[in-house]
């Protein structure tokens, strides 16, 4: 089946720095890959749609410039979160969608990222 | 706009018990998808389920069964039989169908907790 394989499964970093989570598709192509935000015991809220080859799409009330998406090729989406804050500290979960497969179909979700900033 | 309600935020269950789970949504689109998750404890989200619009015939996959009714805009999962492992979040989630789009959204319910105790 369709793995997406997301690291690190956890981090810990210090206030002010950055940290760079990646999303990759081990056995498909993704045009386009997901990231999802989830605080404890909350529902998935989508961050931003990464586009292979061009700029993601952010939803709103999401700071790109604070959320840097990288989607540098069909198997491999970065998210950045500069300079984290305490605030930040969440469970992040990357998806990708199958370009062979039709519209709509499953996404296929990593295992998704603990973050967590002191 | 699309938006999905789960109101069940807990439940609680006793093995062997049947359990619905239970998924209204909203969305002013005729074609669209209907989706369930299951996340356990671990973290990853797991793909139960997907339905489009169109296709109201009730689905049974083993313990599991999902029951489309567009006349309540509902979609709500059954477990019979329910069993410890059964125990995770429950995600229902819509994506619109985008024609000629390779960015479908997929949105979140908030999610129910089912427990299922030995």
């Amino acid at each position: 089946g369709a793995v997406v394989s997301q690291h690190p499964s956890w981090v810990i970093c210090k206030s002010g720095t950055s940290v760079k989570i990646e999303c990759r598709s081990l056995d498909f192509q993704a045009t386009t890959m997901f990231w999802y935000r989830q605080f404890p015991k909350q529902s998935l809220m989508l961050m931003a749609t990464s586009n292979e080859g061009s700029k993601a799409t952010y939803e709103q009330g999401v700071e790109k410039d604070k959320f840097l998406i990288n989607h540098a090729s069909l198997t491999l989406s970065t998210l950045t979160v500069t300079s984290a804050h305490p605030e930040d500290s969440s469970f992040y979960i990357c998806s990708a969608r199958d370009r062979g497969r039709e519209e709509n179909s499953p996404l296929h979700f990593g295992n998704g990222t603990r973050l967590t900033v002191t | 706009a699309q938006k999905v309600t789960q109101a069940q935020t807990e439940i609680s269950v006793v093995e062997k018990e049947d359990v619905t789970l239970d998924c209204v949504y909203e969305t002013r689109d005729t074609t669209y998808y209907l989706f369930w998750y299951k996340q356990p404890p671990s973290g990853e989200l797991v793909f139960l389920i997907r339905r489009n619009s169109f296709d109201e015939q009730n689905e049974i996959s083993g313990r599991y069964s999902w029951n489309f009714q567009k006349s309540t805009s509902s979609f709500n999962f059954t477990i019979t039989a329910s069993q410890v492992v059964d125990s995770a979040v429950y995600f229902c989630a819509l994506s619109e169908s985008n024609y000629g789009g390779a960015t479908n959204k997929l949105i979140f319910g908030t999610g129910t907790l089912l427990a299922v105790q030995p």
